[in-house]
């Protein structure tokens, strides 16, 4: 089956800083990729749509200066949580869909937690 | 609006059978997924339903009622790696997923 990759897979930073995540499609090339962040005993949260080549589709609510989305490859799409607050700890899942299923299906990641200090 | 409706918790017996039932109100429909997700990971696939009827896959099936906004996920033979929780997605016209907050089920020897 389609193998997403997270990295990195557990991240701990002081407040203030900023932490990038990149999220990679192994064996398959995803045109689309989702971000979502996941609070302890909570659903998943929609943050944003990612396109290849284009700019990302925040969610309302979202801030797009805050969570900066670059999906530069059909491989590749990174998450930088930007001037980290204890807030943003969470735990962070990206997905993503493979044209070639022919049925939307998306492969998530492992996910990465991001504690911060 | 779109809603999701699953049980929060629910508790089975080892080698037993469950039914997780899914209520959905979504603006169009392009089908319905079932994921696992257990503590600290990822959610997995288990299953897609786009037509009426039930799929059967192992040890697990997933049925869908898109007339009554209702979909099912069936385990048999319950082991206890099968504590989870399940996520009942369905998809948007916009092609996305909703999510709800899942069940968890709890499984006991």
């Amino acid at each position: 089956g389609a193998v997403v990759s997270q990295h990195p897979s557990w991240v701990i930073c002081k407040s203030g800083t900023s932490v990038k995540i990149e999220c990679r499609s192994l064996d398959f090339q995803a045109t689309t990729m989702f971000w979502y962040r996941q609070f302890p005993k909570q659903s998943l949260m929609l943050m944003a749509t990612s396109n290849e080549g284009s700019k990302a589709t925040y969610e309302q609510g979202v801030e797009k200066d805050k969570f900066l989305i670059n999906h530069a490859s059909l491989t590749l799409s990174t998450l930088t949580v930007t001037s980290a607050h204890p807030e943003d700890s969470s735990f962070y899942i990206c997905s993503a869909r493979d044209l070639a299923s022919g049925y939307n299906e998306q492969f998530f990641g492992p996910g990465t937690r991001l504690t911060v200090l | 609006g779109q809603n999701i409706d699953q049980p929060t918790e629910m508790t089975a017996t080892e080698g037993a059978i469950v039914q997780i039932n899914c209520t959905y109100q979504t603006s169009g429909f392009n089908g319905l997924f079932w994921y696992q997700q257990h503590a600290g990971e990822a959610p997995t696939f288990l299953s897609y339903n786009v037509l009426d009827g039930l799929e059967e896959k192992g040890r697990f099936s997933s049925f869908l009622s898109r007339s009554k906004g209702y979909s099912y996920l069936l385990l048999k033979e319950l082991q206890m790696k099968d504590s989870a929780s399940y996520l009942c997605a369905p998809m948007d016209s916009n092609y996305q997923l909703i999510w709800g907050a899942g069940t968890k089920l709890i499984i006991k020897p």
